[in-house]
């Protein structure tokens, strides 16, 4: 069981350039979430998704998108890169909140470190 | 909004003693989940423990323990018997469920950095 996935592990982008970091989880999880840890920082929520074809921004959307065309996949764009989006981003997955064993609420991937420079 | 803020950024116990983390939160739901993140250099975000806020008993997991004041909104970390392992950023988070909505998300605190001394 591989659980959350992400790729690239590292990657260096030059200011404008986009690039998309990929996320996939096998453990037919409805939600999904992109964070950004800053550093010396705690984790901050980029967008999520609660499903196939539903996503709804977090706290620091701007400069990123999302898309959400299975349950499986939940890639995260960045369309023009600039210096502050330096960071590393991780994927999670969970069920649907509710009360018992099975929400232990997200499962995270390793993360990408993205520098731009 | 809530928020959760870890008041020490930095902590250091000798290895096989007890080490506390603090954490407080401010909310104003009544249910509710708290949680402690484990992160080594691996980078690795590793789930330590959870809380419902519902329950009244705290939580225990092995030699990790918490204290869950609900009214006090504190939520502190007990690490016994302490490993090299053990060494790593420990994050408390909140999550607020928000039954039927769409809003779910963790809240984290900043961190607090422990080092484990042999």
């Amino acid at each position: 069981n591989a659980g959350v996935t992400q790729t690239p592990k590292f990657r260096i982008l030059k200011i404008g350039q986009s690039m998309t970091l990929q996320c996939t989880q096998d453990m037919n999880h409805n939600y999904m979430y992109w964070y950004r840890q800053d550093p010396g920082m705690g984790l901050k929520l980029i967008y999520y998704s609660v499903g196939a074809g539903i996503t709804d921004k977090g706290e620091v959307p701007n400069g990123y998108n999302v898309s959400r065309s299975t349950t499986e996949d939940f890639p995260l764009r960045l369309e023009l890169a600039a210096p502050s989006q330096t960071s590393v981003y991780f994927c999670a997955s969970s069920y649907p909140p509710g009360r018992g064993a099975r929400n232990q609420p997200q499962h995270f991937g390793d993360g990408t470190r993205l520098s731009i420079l | 909004a809530q928020t959760v803020t870890q008041s020490q950024p930095e902590m250091s116990v000798q290895e096989a003693e007890t080490v506390t983390l603090s954490c407080t939160y401010d909310t104003s739901e009544s249910d509710y989940y708290l949680f402690w993140y484990k992160q080594p250099p691996s980078r690795q975000m590793i789930l330590v423990i959870r809380q419902e806020a519902y329950k009244q008993q705290n939580a225990t997991e092995n030699r990790f323990s918490v204290n869950f004041q609900k009214a006090a909104k504190s939520f502190s970390l007990k690490i016994s018997d302490s490993q090299l392992g053990d060494a790593a950023m420990y994050f408390c988070a909140y999550f607020d469920p928000d039954y039927g909505g769409a809003t779910n998300k963790l809240i984290f605190g900043t961190g607090t950095l422990l080092a484990v001394q042999p």
